[in-house]
């Protein structure tokens, strides 16, 4: 089965630090996500990207946040300034509704743990 | 306030027995439901989707949905203990296309040997 692919798995940064978290989704999916979980809290939804632009983003995305896809397939999520709340797993996912059994295909994560 | 219950946890099972997931979520305009496995550390992992009311079966589980009261199940069959995950119920504003997907906490399922 495709994988979408999320590197770095571990990041450690010092708060205040601006981080940048990287994803290859599934070639010729034409959504993408991002996703955090706090650790022992629910999977929380932050922003979809889809021809080249944010479509939805939820309440956590501000302005620190931001999205790029910066070639034809890497999609990155950039923390400007970290905060200590903002250590968590970070899933990046892409889907392609064109496709039979469509679905959300995660990553595997990168866990961000700021310092 | 979009909200997915779900009862925490931890649900024991002995091996073999049927273990029953609940969800309840409040918005009514939510289109599209969805079942994730979620072992420790680890990406959620789809088990199942339902969009209309009613059961959907697929192998060991069974997915329920009543939108009248706002509710979804899974159930399991003849659980094993590689079942033992926590399970995420998530919904969908979206009928189709984009997964905006606001998510439960998750039940622990624990299978006994």
């Amino acid at each position: 089965e495709p994988e979408v692919t999320q590197t770095p798995s571990h990041q450690v940064t010092q708060m205040g630090q601006e981080v940048i978290l990287r994803c290859v989704p599934i070639s010729n999916h034409l959504y993408f996500y991002w996703y955090r979980q706090i650790l022992g809290q629910k999977v929380e939804f932050l922003v979809s990207f889809y021809n080249n632009e944010i479509s939805e983003k939820s309440e956590i995305f501000d302005d620190q946040f931001s999205v790029e896809r910066p070639d034809g397939s890497n999609f990155t999520l950039k923390i400007r300034s970290t905060k200590l709340e903002d250590s968590a797993m970070y899933f990046c996912a892409s889907s392609d509704p064109g496709q039979p059994n469509e679905k959300l295909f995660f990553g595997s994560g990168t866990q961000l743990s700021v310092l | 306030q979009k909200e997915v219950e779900q009862n925490s946890g931890p649900l024991s099972v002995p091996e073999g027995a049927i273990a029953s997931l609940n969800c309840t979520y409040s918005d009514r305009g939510s289109q599209s439901f969805f079942w994730y496995r979620q072992y420790s550390g680890k990406s959620p992992e789809l088990i199942m989707s339902i969009y209309s009311n009613g059961d959907k079966e697929d192998g060991r589980f069974t997915a329920q949905l009543n939108k009248a009261s706002q509710y979804v199940s899974l159930l399991i069959r003849d659980s094993q203990p590689s079942d033992s995950a926590t399970y995420l119920c998530a919904v969908n504003r979206s009928g189709a296309g984009s997964y905006q997907l606001t998510f439960g906490k998750g039940t622990k399922l624990s299978v006994i040997p």
